[in-house]
């Protein structure tokens, strides 16, 4: 079984400031790893995924995260945050094998920049 | 396209009424879920289908059933609805089996409140 944990409920930041969002993960076999975005009042959209490869994910919107296979991690940064970032951001898991499709979420990490 | 169009947008229900929430995708995938976004507790998975033909319980799937009508549409429903189950729920849909890389896309949510 997969599990997600986001260990910030928010993260205040001024405008300009660079940003971390927190995620580690629990799961007894590989898995796939995802950032997605939801802004007030919409559905979400991803914002970058991990599959293979390079450690260090390029997404949308200027953000990346970098696995971290050993700490079991999947942190999502900013180099300088604009107004427009704020929003609920939520990491996901998803194993790479197996017929179940099942797809998981942490607890959400709402972003506050302020001016 | 559409993508994944879930109805109604807005609910409210009295308790112990029933009431299913529709969700149909035109991406041709094969997988479906149902998740449901309470403040604090993130998204919380409720079923999914992993192909046409098949469901399974995700984390929180007590008072909820859930039907793969065809490949298109996946519903669920509330036989007997509570306060507990106040909150918005989202539909999504992604990739093919075995293709547990791929980006979910979501609906724009349905908000139910039970009184």
């Amino acid at each position: 079984a997969q599990s997600v944990t986001q260990l910030d409920s928010q993260v205040p930041v001024f405008e300009e400031a660079p940003v971390e969002l927190r995620c580690n993960y629990s799961s007894s076999v590989s898995v796939y790893l995802f950032w997605y975005v939801q802004y007030p009042n919409q559905g979400l959209q991803l914002l970058l995924k991990y599959l293979s490869g390079s450690t260090l994910v390029k997404g949308i919107n200027g953000f990346e995260a970098e696995f971290n296979k050993s700490q079991t991690s999947f942190h999502l940064r900013k180099p300088s945050v604009h107004i427009s970032d704020t929003a609920e951001y939520f990491c996901a898991v998803s194993a790479r094998s197996g017929n179940t499709g099942k797809l998981i979420f942490g607890q959400g990490t709402t972003l506050q920049v302020k001016p | 396209n559409a993508g994944v169009t879930q109805t109604p947008k807005f609910q409210v229900l009295k308790t112990g009424q029933s009431m299913t929430l529709q969700c149909a995708q035109d991406m041709n995938h094969n997988s479906m879920y149902w998740y449901r976004q309470d403040p604090g507790m993130g998204l919380r998975l409720i079923y999914y289908s992993a192909s046409e033909g098949t469901t399974d319980k995700g984390e929180v799937p007590n008072g909820y059933n859930v039907s793969r009508l065809n490949k298109r549409e996946f519903s669920l429903r509330l036989e007997s609805a509570a306060p507990s189950q106040t909150s918005v729920y989202f539909c999504a849909s992604r990739g093919g089996q075995g293709a547990w890389s791929g980006e979910a896309f979501f609906g724009q949510g349905t908000r139910l409140t039970v009184v």
